[in-house]
Protein backbone atom coordinates (compact mmCIF):
# COMPACT_ATOMS: atom_id res chain seq x y z
CA UNK A 1 0.00 0.00 0.00
CA UNK A 2 0.72 3.67 0.21
CA UNK A 3 2.26 3.82 -3.42
CA UNK A 4 2.28 7.58 -5.27
CA UNK A 5 3.98 7.72 -8.90
CA UNK A 6 5.19 10.49 -10.87
CA UNK A 7 5.48 11.48 -14.39
CA UNK A 8 7.45 12.22 -16.28
CA UNK A 9 10.29 10.44 -14.63
CA UNK A 10 12.72 12.61 -16.46
CA UNK A 11 12.11 15.75 -18.31
CA UNK A 12 14.30 17.80 -21.20
CA UNK A 13 13.24 20.84 -22.11
CA UNK A 14 14.29 23.67 -23.54
CA UNK A 15 14.99 27.27 -21.95
CA UNK A 16 11.76 29.28 -21.61
CA UNK A 17 8.99 26.42 -22.23
CA UNK A 18 6.97 25.17 -19.53
CA UNK A 19 7.17 21.52 -17.72
CA UNK A 20 4.45 19.50 -16.26
CA UNK A 21 4.76 17.11 -13.67
CA UNK A 22 2.64 14.44 -12.38
CA UNK A 23 1.63 12.80 -9.01
CA UNK A 24 -0.84 10.50 -8.22
CA UNK A 25 -1.58 8.50 -4.97
CA UNK A 26 -2.26 5.01 -6.37
CA UNK A 27 -3.66 3.60 -3.47
CA UNK A 28 -5.19 5.63 -1.09
CA UNK A 29 -6.48 9.44 -1.14
CA UNK A 30 -4.34 12.12 -0.38
CA UNK A 31 -5.99 15.47 0.95
CA UNK A 32 -2.39 16.57 1.40
CA UNK A 33 0.26 16.28 -1.31
CA UNK A 34 3.61 18.17 -0.51
CA UNK A 35 6.27 19.11 -3.48
CA UNK A 36 9.98 18.80 -2.82
CA UNK A 37 13.02 19.88 -4.60
CA UNK A 38 16.33 18.53 -4.15
CA UNK A 39 19.76 19.84 -5.49
CA UNK A 40 22.90 17.33 -5.91
CA UNK A 41 24.13 16.86 -2.51
CA UNK A 42 22.08 18.44 -0.34
CA UNK A 43 18.83 17.67 1.19
CA UNK A 44 14.95 18.40 0.25
CA UNK A 45 13.95 21.44 -0.03
CA UNK A 46 9.94 21.41 0.44
CA UNK A 47 8.51 23.51 -2.02
CA UNK A 48 4.61 23.64 -1.26
CA UNK A 49 2.51 22.18 0.32
CA UNK A 50 -0.96 21.29 -1.72
CA UNK A 51 -4.25 20.90 -0.04
CA UNK A 52 -6.80 19.23 -2.62
CA UNK A 53 -9.42 21.70 -3.66
CA UNK A 54 -7.60 24.86 -2.02
CA UNK A 55 -4.40 27.16 -2.59
CA UNK A 56 -1.18 25.87 -2.37
CA UNK A 57 0.60 27.44 0.25
CA UNK A 58 4.45 27.97 -1.10
CA UNK A 59 7.51 28.20 1.31
CA UNK A 60 9.55 31.59 1.80
CA UNK A 61 11.31 32.30 -1.59
CA UNK A 62 9.92 29.95 -3.77
CA UNK A 63 7.64 32.08 -6.75
CA UNK A 64 4.00 30.46 -6.72
CA UNK A 65 3.55 32.30 -10.37
CA UNK A 66 6.64 30.43 -11.36
CA UNK A 67 6.01 27.08 -9.71
CA UNK A 68 2.07 26.55 -10.56
CA UNK A 69 0.59 23.43 -8.34
CA UNK A 70 -2.84 22.33 -9.07
CA UNK A 71 -4.86 19.42 -6.26
CA UNK A 72 -7.72 18.95 -8.54
CA UNK A 73 -8.72 15.51 -6.86
CA UNK A 74 -7.57 13.38 -3.88
CA UNK A 75 -5.33 11.28 -5.73
CA UNK A 76 -3.82 13.75 -8.33
CA UNK A 77 -1.40 17.05 -7.61
CA UNK A 78 0.36 18.97 -10.06
CA UNK A 79 3.27 20.70 -10.85
CA UNK A 80 4.41 22.87 -13.57
CA UNK A 81 7.21 25.19 -13.54
CA UNK A 82 6.73 27.92 -16.13
CA UNK A 83 9.35 29.61 -18.50
CA UNK A 84 12.11 26.78 -17.25
CA UNK A 85 15.54 28.01 -17.03
CA UNK A 86 18.66 26.14 -16.17
CA UNK A 87 18.50 27.19 -12.68
CA UNK A 88 15.19 25.05 -12.22
CA UNK A 89 16.72 22.32 -13.38
CA UNK A 90 16.74 19.76 -10.26
CA UNK A 91 15.25 16.88 -8.79
CA UNK A 92 11.43 17.56 -8.11
CA UNK A 93 9.12 15.06 -5.76
CA UNK A 94 6.22 14.97 -4.52
CA UNK A 95 4.93 13.17 -1.58
CA UNK A 96 1.32 12.66 -0.21
CA UNK A 97 -0.03 12.22 3.20
CA UNK A 98 -3.37 10.90 4.19
CA UNK A 99 -6.18 13.39 6.12
CA UNK A 100 -4.65 15.89 7.84
CA UNK A 101 -2.54 16.61 11.41
CA UNK A 102 0.54 15.71 12.34
CA UNK A 103 1.27 11.51 12.46
CA UNK A 104 0.21 11.45 9.32
CA UNK A 105 2.88 9.85 7.41
CA UNK A 106 4.28 11.20 3.91
CA UNK A 107 5.10 8.86 0.98
CA UNK A 108 7.50 9.78 -1.94
CA UNK A 109 6.81 9.79 -4.93
CA UNK A 110 9.94 8.02 -7.58
CA UNK A 111 10.72 11.84 -8.68
CA UNK A 112 10.82 13.99 -11.65
CA UNK A 113 14.33 15.00 -12.99
CA UNK A 114 14.24 18.25 -14.73
CA UNK A 115 16.99 18.88 -17.14
CA UNK A 116 16.59 22.52 -18.27
CA UNK A 117 18.95 23.75 -21.42
CA UNK B 1 20.68 26.16 15.68
CA UNK B 2 19.06 24.10 12.47
CA UNK B 3 15.46 23.09 13.44
CA UNK B 4 16.61 18.85 12.89
CA UNK B 5 20.38 18.06 12.74
CA UNK B 6 22.23 15.19 11.82
CA UNK B 7 25.79 14.02 11.34
CA UNK B 8 26.57 14.46 7.40
CA UNK B 9 29.44 11.48 7.86
CA UNK B 10 30.33 9.01 5.86
CA UNK B 11 29.43 6.58 8.91
CA UNK B 12 31.55 3.72 7.77
CA UNK B 13 30.23 0.41 9.43
CA UNK B 14 31.58 -3.13 8.67
CA UNK B 15 29.43 -5.51 7.37
CA UNK B 16 27.12 -7.22 9.98
CA UNK B 17 27.68 -4.83 12.58
CA UNK B 18 25.44 -2.28 14.13
CA UNK B 19 25.27 1.42 12.57
CA UNK B 20 23.82 3.74 14.75
CA UNK B 21 22.33 6.95 13.63
CA UNK B 22 21.05 9.95 15.30
CA UNK B 23 19.10 12.94 15.25
CA UNK B 24 18.71 15.94 17.53
CA UNK B 25 15.81 18.71 16.93
CA UNK B 26 15.02 21.84 18.55
CA UNK B 27 11.42 22.19 19.11
CA UNK B 28 10.02 20.41 22.35
CA UNK B 29 6.60 20.38 20.45
CA UNK B 30 7.58 18.02 17.96
CA UNK B 31 4.92 15.14 17.65
CA UNK B 32 6.05 12.57 15.43
CA UNK B 33 9.57 11.52 14.01
CA UNK B 34 10.14 9.76 10.36
CA UNK B 35 13.15 7.98 9.46
CA UNK B 36 13.55 7.67 5.82
CA UNK B 37 16.51 6.28 3.22
CA UNK B 38 17.65 7.92 0.34
CA UNK B 39 19.83 6.30 -2.74
CA UNK B 40 22.06 7.96 -4.63
CA UNK B 41 19.55 9.46 -7.76
CA UNK B 42 16.39 8.16 -5.83
CA UNK B 43 13.56 9.43 -3.77
CA UNK B 44 13.03 8.83 0.11
CA UNK B 45 11.51 5.73 0.97
CA UNK B 46 10.23 5.15 4.42
CA UNK B 47 11.88 3.07 6.69
CA UNK B 48 9.40 3.46 9.82
CA UNK B 49 8.30 6.05 11.99
CA UNK B 50 7.59 6.64 16.27
CA UNK B 51 5.45 8.77 18.04
CA UNK B 52 6.54 7.44 21.88
CA UNK B 53 9.62 7.73 23.82
CA UNK B 54 11.31 4.57 23.51
CA UNK B 55 12.24 1.07 21.45
CA UNK B 56 10.26 0.93 18.08
CA UNK B 57 11.65 -2.52 16.35
CA UNK B 58 10.76 -3.30 12.62
CA UNK B 59 12.74 -6.26 11.52
CA UNK B 60 17.06 -5.02 11.72
CA UNK B 61 15.91 -1.78 11.98
CA UNK B 62 15.03 -0.10 15.62
CA UNK B 63 14.09 3.77 16.27
CA UNK B 64 14.34 5.10 19.55
CA UNK B 65 12.79 8.52 20.71
CA UNK B 66 14.00 10.57 24.02
CA UNK B 67 11.43 13.58 24.42
CA UNK B 68 13.05 14.77 27.06
CA UNK B 69 17.04 14.97 25.06
CA UNK B 70 15.21 15.75 22.11
CA UNK B 71 17.09 13.03 20.26
CA UNK B 72 15.74 10.21 17.73
CA UNK B 73 18.44 7.67 16.39
CA UNK B 74 17.74 5.14 14.33
CA UNK B 75 19.84 1.69 15.01
CA UNK B 76 20.31 -0.98 12.01
CA UNK B 77 21.35 -4.41 12.99
CA UNK B 78 23.37 -6.89 11.04
CA UNK B 79 24.26 -3.90 8.28
CA UNK B 80 24.71 -5.11 4.61
CA UNK B 81 26.49 -3.13 1.95
CA UNK B 82 23.14 -2.79 0.62
CA UNK B 83 21.88 -0.75 3.49
CA UNK B 84 24.90 1.77 2.23
CA UNK B 85 22.82 5.12 1.43
CA UNK B 86 21.83 8.51 2.98
CA UNK B 87 19.30 8.27 5.81
CA UNK B 88 16.77 11.29 6.31
CA UNK B 89 15.60 12.00 9.86
CA UNK B 90 12.46 14.13 9.62
CA UNK B 91 10.30 16.02 12.45
CA UNK B 92 6.40 17.18 12.31
CA UNK B 93 6.90 20.29 14.28
CA UNK B 94 2.82 19.56 15.04
CA UNK B 95 1.39 20.84 11.94
CA UNK B 96 1.47 18.70 8.35
CA UNK B 97 4.97 19.38 7.26
CA UNK B 98 7.88 17.44 7.83
CA UNK B 99 11.46 19.55 8.55
CA UNK B 100 14.21 17.02 7.11
CA UNK B 101 17.47 16.75 8.35
CA UNK B 102 20.16 17.03 5.92
CA UNK B 103 20.88 12.81 6.24
CA UNK B 104 23.79 10.95 7.47
CA UNK B 105 25.86 8.63 4.45
CA UNK B 106 25.94 5.18 6.34
CA UNK B 107 28.58 2.79 4.33
CA UNK B 108 28.92 -0.47 5.14
CA UNK B 109 31.66 -2.17 3.66
CA UNK B 110 32.07 -5.87 3.65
Amino acid sequence: GAVVSQHPSWVICKSGTSVKIECRSLDFQATTMFWYRQFPKQSLMLMATSNEGSKATYEQGVEKDKFLINHASLTLSTLTVTSAHPEDSSFYICSAATGTGNTDTQYFGPGTRLTVL
Amino acid sequence: QKEVEQNSGPLSVPEGAIASLNCTYSDRGSQSFFWYRQYSGKSPELIMFIYSNGDKEDGRFTAQLNKASQYVSLLIRDSQPSDSATYLCAVNLNTDKLIFGTGTRLQVFP
